[in-house]
């Protein structure tokens, strides 16, 4: 069964420096999201990229955060400058882009992201 | 703005229980609702969702769940737990505005005991 993956399991940075978390969704997909998962708080939605171009973002979404599908396959986030806040879970997920209720998100493993 | 809430934070049962999980969520349209669960070291998987129709709806091993909507609920129910069910399960909500943005309730950590 395909399934979405993420590199790097778990990425340790500096505060301050730029990290970008890699995804690979699944290959007919046409939407593409991520999400964070703080320690302890709910699963919080950041972003989704359809047809080269953010659709949605959420507040969180700030100008420190870009996406990015570099070529066919890969779907990146990056984050210009971390802050301790950053450190997280973060999800990506992609879905095939039937008529908007009906499609279903398909969750990569996670990057887990810790920012000294 | 939608929201979910589960307020069950924390279940402990012994195998062969049966299941409820509560899920509430808090939107004036019409939604989509979903429940995932993240078995220990993995990645959410979806369980099942709910789109319209039959409001009783049918997910993978066993798992099913009612959307009775003059309740704002979307419960999780099984007959009867495995040792392998446990994982932390999330109720989500997508709302009908076009946006595909889903809202997750905070998780339920599910532990079974044999």
């Amino acid at each position: 069964e395909p399934e979405v993956t993420q590199t790097p399991s778990h990425q340790v940075t500096q505060m301050g420096q730029e990290v970008i978390l890699r995804c690979v969704p699944i290959s007919n997909h046409l939407y593409f999201y991520w999400y964070r998962q703080i320690l302890g708080q709910k699963v919080e939605f950041l972003v989704s990229f359809y047809n080269n171009e953010i659709s949605e973002k959420s507040e969180i979404f700030d100008d420190q955060f870009s996406v990015e599908r570099p070529d066919g396959s890969n779907f990146t986030l990056k984050i210009r400058s971390t802050k301790l806040e950053d450190s997280a879970m973060y999800f990506c997920a992609s879905s095939g882009g039937l008529a908007g209720r009906t499609d279903t998100q398909y969750f990569g493993p996670g990057t887990r992201l810790t920012v000294l | 703005a939608q929201s979910v809430s589960q307020h069950n934070h924390h279940v402990i049962l012994s195998e062969a229980a049966s299941l409820e999980l509560g899920c509430n969520y808090s939107y004036g349209g019409t939604v989509n609702l979903f429940w995932y669960v993240q078995y220990p070291g993995q990645h959410l998987q979806l369980l099942l969702k709910y789109f319209s129709g039959d409001p009783l709806v049918k997910g993978i091993k066993g798992f099913e769940a009612e959307f009775i909507k003059s309740k704002f609920s979307f419960n999780l129910r099984k007959p009867s737990v495995q040792w392998s069910d446990t994982a932390e399960y999330f109720c989500a909500v997508m709302g009908d505005t076009g946006r595909r943005a889903l809202t997750f309730g905070s998780g339920t950590r599910l532990q079974v005991q044999p």
